[in-house]
């Protein structure tokens, strides 16, 4: 069964413009991750962010985590081309003996 | 590291037949896991492995699929029979600490049942 569900299923957007993904999950949860995977290709980490965390960077990305609405962000700024992919939230549940659980994705498509 | 690595990229085999898809992972990685992706049912989970042993095969779809892992370098997923539902990429994944690390996917593996 699906943990995350990520919001939309598919934006499109033009270089330069900032693109927002969103995911929403069920349980409680030790840590939210985010992946990209390019087509044809498998899934690269991108960012982790602790259930105790609220907000966190790597480079273009940010993501926020609201664990009172079981709810994670994921901010591209100043997108590229290069950044068309599928993005992936994935929640790492607290229940023990548990594997990262995979929302179906958000499809991004960034123009030039 | 060459990362984690599966083969074959493609198989396309006819209904009945036994598939084996082999994965090795990131030396060191103490954690496999095997993924189906499907257009349908996105991303599942299929049985993972920490230190060579299973410890939850809950996904494993019915007992026409199976999986091992002899030894810390290799792991294999074989369905017998195939059918043709069984298409989809199959991947693998290690990682070397859980649960606050994150995964390392291999390119997967397309099954084509015809």
């Amino acid at each position: 069964s699906q943990q995350g569900e990520e919001d939309p299923q598919a934006l499109s957007i033009q270089e330069g413009e900032n693109a927002t993904m969103n995911c929403s999950y069920k349980t409680s949860i030790n840590n939210l991750q985010w992946y990209r995977q390019n087509s044809g290709r498998g899934l690269v980490h991108l960012i982790l962010i602790r259930s105790n965390e609220r907000e966190k960077h790597s480079g273009r990305l940010r993501v926020t985590l609201d664990t009172s609405k079981k709810s994670s962000s994921l901010l591209i700024t100043a997108s590229r081309a290069a950044d068309t992919a599928s993005y992936f939230c994935a929640t790492d549940a607290s229940q023990a003996g548990t594997a990262l659980i995979f929302g179906k994705g958000t499809t991004l498509s960034v123009s030039s | 590291d060459a990362g984690v690595i599966q083969s074959p990229r493609h198989e396309v085999t006819e209904m009945g037949q036994e598939v084996t898809l082999r994965c090795k992972p990131i030396s060191g990685h103490d954690y496999l896991f095997w993924y189906r992706q499907t257009m349908m049912r996105g991303l599942e989970l299929l049985i993972y492995f920490n230190n060579n042993v299973p410890i939850d095969d809950s996904g494993m779809p019915e007992d026409r699929f199976s999986a091992k892992m002899p030894n810390a370098s290799f792991s294999t997923l074989k369905i017998q029979p195939s059918e043709p539902r069984d298409s989809a990429v199959y991947f693998c994944a290690s990682s070397l600490t859980r649960p606050y690390g994150g995964y390392t996917f291999g390119s997967g593996t397309r099954l084509t049942v015809v």
